[in-house]
């Protein structure tokens, strides 16, 4: 079954204290994504990698880091959360060809910073 | 730069209501559009889509049709039902983007039995 599957599902965590959100695909995608929701805001993205070993910023970077060393995995990287990246936050993928691809989303991962 | 405009919710109906949301673009050169529905608790899911002028997405008794000549793409079904109670994004493709998705707010629906 082709699927994003992220990790963990919900989260709370101290000010400070590094954490990894995991996003994985099986779907050979090229194109991957990470966004965050909050009320009123919609869906905005904070970065977005091409192809393995190429990432680069959203609309949203600060406070946040991503990596791409395979294919199938993007993981975001909080160094040090603060309470205003408390939020829902997606993965996303889809092919690389054009514009009229669909995008494939995680399930969801709700954070909360203390 | 590209831009999506939704109609703002809550919109609220009851079963077996027509249901209408409102979508409208700008863009550059020959996007694509598409809907989005974020079922509660879940994660976003490809609804239908139109990759150019004219063309009309439907699945599950949803359909919009691609409209360059007034830039919109509203989102329709005859009859609603408590089950279709979800968010609704509206977004925009374009190659020119680095194949960056433009969104909408999104436009929550409940429909009440």
């Amino acid at each position: 079954e082709a699927q994003v599957t992220q990790n963990p599902r919900y989260l709370i965590t101290v000010t400070g204290k590094k954490l990894t959100v995991t996003c994985s695909q099986n779907m050979n995608h090229e194109y991957m994504s990470w966004y965050r929701q909050d009320p009123g805001l919609g869906l905005r993205q904070i970065y977005y990698s091409m192809n393995v070993e190429v990432t680069d910023k959203g609309d949203v970077p600060e406070g946040y880091k991503v990596s791409r060393k395979e294919k199938r995995n993007f993981p975001l990287i909080l160094e040090s959360p603060s309470p205003n990246q408390t939020s829902l936050y997606f993965c996303a993928s889809s092919l690389f060809e054009g514009s009229g691809t669909e995008a494939f989303f995680g399930q969801g991962t709700r954070l909360t910073v203390v | 730069g590209d831009s999506v405009t939704q109609m703002e919710g809550p919109v609220t109906l009851s079963e077996e209501a027509f249901l209408t949301i409102n979508c409208t673009y700008t863009a550059t050169g020959y996007p694509s559009l598409f809907w989005y529905v974020q079922y509660p608790g879940e994660g976003l899911q490809l609804l239908l889509k139109a990759t150019k002028a004219d063309d009309k997405g439907s699945n599950k008794g949803f359909e919009a049709t691609y409209r360059k000549e007034t830039t919109s793409f509203h989102l329709e079904k005859g009859s609603v039902q408590v089950s279709d109670s979800a968010v609704y994004f509206c977004a925009l493709g374009n190659a020119g983007n680095n194949r960056k998705l433009i969104w909408g707010l999104g436009t929550s629906l409940a429909v009440n039995p």
